[in-house]
């Protein structure tokens, strides 16, 4: 099984700014296979970027996913107020397909 | 629209069954695998199982193997979920998807 490790778990910020968030595999994931989600309260996952990089349709492009191998990043350019959830990682490839615990983005 | 929606949620007791179901619309289903995940309350994803296109090969989470029975009918654009033996730990809201597409998720409550 493939273990995906996300940091930070909280990441405190001011509209504007950058965020930056990492997804850590276990063992390599094809890039393919990669995915972030982001998620508000009382609400279902939305996909924000599939097979690492790509945007999903309507995703603004403020939101830019890349790496390769163990290491993936999501970066937010410039947040903004409706951007403060949680997001998570998956890999989609070997069964089981797992997620990553998440990363709160709060408001600073 | 591209739209799933999930139903059949609700309070069983431990040890029973529930059937859930995902009516999907606005995009070919017959074309896309499927999948269920699950989300307990206050806790991250979790996947449950998956089918492919024509139902022909289906896999799970190690936590639900032998309990729960994934299916679909192409004719009529529905996904299931044939869950067993349920626990307390199975206490989540279960999400029908494609990755692309997300239902809001109905939400099963295993308690006494």
């Amino acid at each position: 099984e493939i273990v995906l490790t996300q940091s930070p778990g909280t990441l405190s910020l001011s509209p504007g700014e950058r965020a930056t968030l990492s997804c850590r595999a276990s063992q390599s994931v094809s890039s393919s296979y990669l995915a972030w989600y982001q998620q508000k309260p009382g609400q279902a996952p939305r996909l924000l970027i599939y097979g690492a990089s790509s945007r999903a349709t309507g995703i603004p492009d403020r939101f830019s996913g890349s790496g390769s191998g163990t290491d993936f990043t999501l970066t937010i350019s410039r947040l903004q107020p409706e951007d403060f959830a949680v997001y998570y990682c998956q890999q989609y490839g070997p069964s089981p397909i797992t997620f990553g615990p998440g990363t709160k983005v709060d408001l600073k | 629209e591209v739209q799933v929606v999930e139903s059949g949620g609700g309070l069983v007791q431990p040890g029973g069954s529930l059937r859930l179901s995902c009516a999907a619309s606005g995009f070919t289903f017959s074309s896309y695998w499927m999948f269920w995940v699950r989300q307990a309350p206050g806790k991250g994803l979790v996947w449950v199982s998956r089918i492919n296109n024509d139902g022909s090969s289906t896999s799970y989470a190690d936590s639900v193997k032998g309990r729960f029975t994934i299916s679909r009918d192409n004719a009529k654009n529905t996904l299931y979920l044939q869950m067993n033996s349920l626990t307390a730990e199975d206490t989540a809201v279960y999400y029908c998807t494609n990755w692309f597409a997300w239902g809001q998720g109905t939400l099963v409550t295993v308690s006494s």
